[in-house]
């Protein structure tokens, strides 16, 4: 299988920083996706790993070890608005498909 | 940049009764586009995969004769829930790509429509 594995919830306090991390079985997928995700809404682009290495976007980075078949996502100056679930997505190089892991619940607290 | 639109937003509907929900991209051509389902508090599950003028491809254990798709334009992908029941209530997404995208097949997805049935 594909299986996709990142925490259930994590909780932090505004203006920290949270590590989100994510481990997939290193066969079968063409790069890592990170989706931001509001109650109710659609999935929103935040990273795209498809080399080692951390890639870094303002407020948000994203790490990759394909080897290790392991992913980060660092938030950095966590704002009230990031509370919501992150979503660690490997895109199956058969299908162009992604496959999803469970989301993580991020809460930030005052 | 790409946008996806997803029409209806909110769909209530009386069970046994069949549901069509359009997905489309306004500002870009897709050549393939993807219908994912989202229980509360889960994550995306993908449903099928569509190209524009071939058959859909369905995941293991979607039945393709209860959730009709059809992809007839390269801006257009339709789901249609037929004989729709309460265990098929749940949040419908669908994505958009086209082969040689920015990121590297980056998916865009549409706001979602939430399906509620009675």
């Amino acid at each position: 299988g594909q299986n996709i594995d990142q925490p259930t919830e994590m909780t932090a306090t505004e203006g920290a920083i949270v590590q989100i991390n994510c481990t997939y079985q290193t066969s079968g997928f063409n790069g890592l996706f990170w989706y931001q995700q509001h109650a109710g809404e659609a999935p929103t682009f935040l990273s795209y790993n498809v080399l080692d290495g951390l890639e870094e976007k303002g407020r948000f980075s994203s790490f990759l070890s394909r080897s290790k078949g392991y992913s980060y996502l660092l938030l950095k100056e966590l704002q009230m608005k990031d509370s919501a679930s992150y979503l660690c997505a490997g895109l199956v190089a058969a299908g162009n498909k992604l496959t999803f892991g469970g989301g993580t619940r991020v809460l930030v607290k005052p | 940049g790409a946008v996806v639109s997803q029409h209806p937003s909110r769909v209530i509907c009386k069970s046994g009764t069949s549901v069509k929900i359009e997905c489309r991209s306004l500002d870009f051509q897709a050549t393939t586009m993807f219908w994912y389902r989202q229980f509360p508090k889960q994550s995306l599950m993908l449903m099928a995969t569509s190209n524009e003028g071939s058959k859909a491809t369905y995941e293991q254990g979607v039945e393709k004769d209860k959730f009709l798709i059809n992809h007839a334009s390269l801006t257009l992908s339709t789901l249609t829930v037929t004989s729709a029941h309460p265990e098929d209530s749940s949040f419908y997404i669908c994505s958009a790509s086209w082969w040689g995208g920015a990121a590297s097949n980056e998916q865009f997805f549409g706001p979602g429509t939430r399906l509620t049935v009675l």
